[in-house]
């Protein structure tokens, strides 16, 4: 079957850093996405991996490991508006998403 | 214009009622999706239109019902809702379908509550 797990919920402190990891199963793989979504809003697109490797934009960075099937989102110098829930999901060899669960972070000051 | 419009924002529906969700976009995206997302949930992914023609159906009750009057415009039409139903819709929309980077614009979401 196809998965993607991501942890639940994450707590870090306010311009520190923080890694979220995402592992994943999918029949095929067509590329990993990373979203953002605030709560009561819709998710917007943050980082897509197809190839091994780190890509960084700005605070933050997104890795793949298409051997491990094995992602994390990487934020730093971390803001109180970077609270919201993060959402891995991969696309499988139709390319259809497979979501995660998302992992919410709460940042404290 | 990068942006996916979706009306209206919130509604409130009894279980007789029809309603229709209205989605807006202005990038010249050949394919449209709706979602379904409960709270601390992923998005479960309802319909996609590729160039104005439904080419995903994911097994939704056909209380709910998609229309794609163009290719800017993407619709579903409510009836005989359950309270289950409720949810946020959300819209989005991409490039194309079946390219490998299909980088997702989302609207805002409709919040629906079924009474």
């Amino acid at each position: 079957g196809q998965n993607i797990d991501q942890p639940t919920e994450m707590t870090a402190t306010e311009g520190a850093i923080v890694q979220i990891n995402c592992t994943y199963q999918t029949s095929g793989f067509n590329g990993l996405f990373w979203y953002q979504q605030h709560a009561g809003e819709a998710p917007t697109f943050l980082s897509y991996n197809v190839l091994d490797g780190l890509e960084e934009k700005g605070r933050f960075s997104s890795f793949l490991s298409r051997s491990k099937g094995y992602s994390y989102l990487l934020l730093k110098e971390l803001q109180m508006k970077d609270s919201a829930s993060y959402l891995c999901a991969g696309m499988d060899s139709n390319y259809q998403l497979i979501w995660g669960a998302g992992t919410k972070l709460i940042i404290k000051p | 214009d990068t942006e996916v419009t979706q009306t209206p924002k919130h509604l409130v529906m009894g279980m007789t009622n029809k309603k229709s969700l209205k989605c807006e976009q202005h990038m010249g995206h050949r394919a449209m999706y709706w979602y379904k997302q409960k709270a601390k949930k992923p998005p479960e992914l309802m319909f996609v239109y590729s160039y104005e023609k439904l080419s995903i159906n994911e097994s939704v009750p056909s209380r709910f019902s998609p229309e794609c009057p163009n290719s800017s415009l993407l619709n579903l039409h409510l009836h005989a809702l359950q309270p289950e139903d409720s949810a946020l819709y959300l819209c989005a929309s991409s490039q194309d379908k079946g390219t490998g980077y299909e980088k997702l614009f989302f609207g805002s979401g409709t919040q629906l509550s079924v009474l």
